[in-house]
């Protein structure tokens, strides 16, 4: 079974800087999601990303698929406290399950 | 109006009990699934079913039994429940197109807690 490893695990920024979390994979990605789950709420879908290379952007969000798409980034700048949550990434299987990352837990402080 | 909607949302019980998590969507998806999330916050898939029928079961317990009475609802049913079983349970629904990364529209999420 595929693994995702996030890092950092854990991420405590205060408001206004900038930071980049990773999502990696021994294997090749057949396409790549990010997740946002806010407390208390299940996962709400940011973005898609399929070709290697890819970026997409998402107001202060910036993903990135790496070129052998075994790996993804998702920067943000000028974090908000609203941006705080439970990033996860995860790959779309072919049964349609996901599988989810190991997750990165944020917290931007005012 | 709620996508996806899980009741109830606390649910505290004593070990070796039988309860059940109900799940509905108004999406008119096809394909509705149910994920684990541990205290750790790693989310993993338990089951999913596509029109009503079992596409996905991921080596979970027996004592976890899936029921879709139709398309738009799926519940979980535990029975004797043990402490392991404590844990955050989504159910989440999507339309299966067979292109890529089809979305998937998470409910809150009903929280288990097994004395």
């Amino acid at each position: 079974t595929q693994l995702l490893e996030q890092s950092p695990q854990f991420l405590s920024i205060q408001e206004g800087e900038n930071l980049t979390v990773y999502c990696n994979s021994s294997s090749v990605f057949s396409s790549l999601q990010w997740y946002r789950q806010e407390p208390g709420e299940g996962p709400v879908l940011l973005v898609t990303v399929v070709t290697g290379g890819e970026v997409k952007k998402l107001k202060r969000l910036t993903f990135q698929f790496g070129d052998a798409r075994k790996d993804s980034s998702l920067h943000i700048t000028a974090a908000q406290p609203g941006d705080t949550g439970l990033y996860l990434c995860a790959e779309p299987s072919n049964t349609d399950k996901l599988i989810f990352g190991t997750g990165t837990r944020l917290q931007v402080f005012p | 109006d709620t996508a996806v909607s899980q009741t109830p949302k606390y649910l505290v019980t004593q070990m070796g009990n039988d309860k059940s998590i109900k799940c509905e969507q108004n999406l008119g998806h096809d394909t509705m699934y149910w994920y684990k999330q541990d205290s750790k916050k790693f989310l993993k898939i338990m089951f999913s079913y596509n029109n009503k029928e079992l596409i996905i079961n991921e080596t979970v317990p027996n004592r976890f039994s899936p029921k879709s009475p139709d398309k738009a609802h799926l519940n979980l049913h535990i029975n004797s429940l043990e402490l392991g079983d404590s844990a955050v349970y989504f159910c989440a629904s999507s339309q299966v197109t067979g292109g890529v990364g089809d979305e998937q529209f998470f409910g809150p999420g009903t929280r288990l807690t097994v004395l």
